[in-house]
């Protein structure tokens, strides 16, 4: 079974503050995601990555960064967070192309407040 | 820019009653489509999926979905719902641009009534 662990479940920090989120998947996925979930909204997508030290700016990217040191780990980044970044934020992990199907496994979400 | 419909945003049924709830992708070359449920307090779960071959796909819980290209659409549909399949719905298209990201529709809450 595919498992896309978060570090938090919920989170709640100040205006300003650097907020990290953290993503690890354990079925070895090239590809990994970083979305929020409003309601109304759906899911949008913040940035992603296909390989380690790789990033790209998805529809939402503004406010918001991303590492990936290792193939495991992507890290979401608030570098100062701000009342309109209270979400839900999802991660989620595939298989790189050409390799299995592009369904995209989620984790538990973290539910991040910031007041 | 790409986008995904879902026009029904919140439906309300009783058990037993069917369920058909719409999805319209907006491009028109070749797309994945993915049906994923979120039940209170879980994460997302695929329902089914669609790659190519057969336009009707059957996914887990009953659920099935069938692609019509002339229409851009992806509808989900069961013929008899249950009081467990209470949840929120997305409607999710990879366009074959490259990107392999998911665009999702904004979502359909369904409220099952016992």
């Amino acid at each position: 079974d595919v498992k896309v662990t978060q570090s938090s479940r919920y989170l709640v920090k100040r205006t300003g503050e650097k907020v990290f989120l953290e993503c690890v998947q354990d079925m070895d996925h090239e590809n990994m995601f970083w979305y929020r979930q409003d309601p109304g909204l759906g899911l949008r997508l913040i940035y992603f990555s296909y390989d380690v030290k790789m990033k790209e700016k998805g529809d939402i990217p503004e406010g918001y960064s991303v590492s990936r040191e290792k193939k495991e780990r992507f890290s979401l980044i608030l570098e100062s967070a701000s009342t309109n970044q209270t979400s839900m934020y999802l991660c989620a992990s595939s298989w790189g192309g050409g390799k299995g199907s592009n369904e995209q496994f989620f984790g538990p979400g973290t539910r991040l407040t910031v007041l | 820019a790409q986008s995904v419909s879902q026009h029904n945003h919140h439906v309300i049924l009783s058990e037993a009653a069917s369920l058909e709830l719409g999805c319209n992708y907006s491009y028109g070359g070749t797309v994945n489509l993915f049906w994923y449920v979120q039940y209170p307090g879980q994460h997302l779960q695929l329902l089914l999926k669609y790659f190519s071959g057969d336009p009707l796909v059957k996914g887990i819980k009953g659920f099935e979905a069938e692609f019509i290209k002339s229409k851009f659409s992806f509808n989900l549909r069961k013929p008899s719902v249950q009081w467990s399949d209470t949840a929120e719905y997305f409607c999710a298209v990879i366009y074959n641009t490259g990107r392999r990201a998911l665009t999702f529709g904004s979502g359909t809450r369904l409220q099952v009534q016992p």
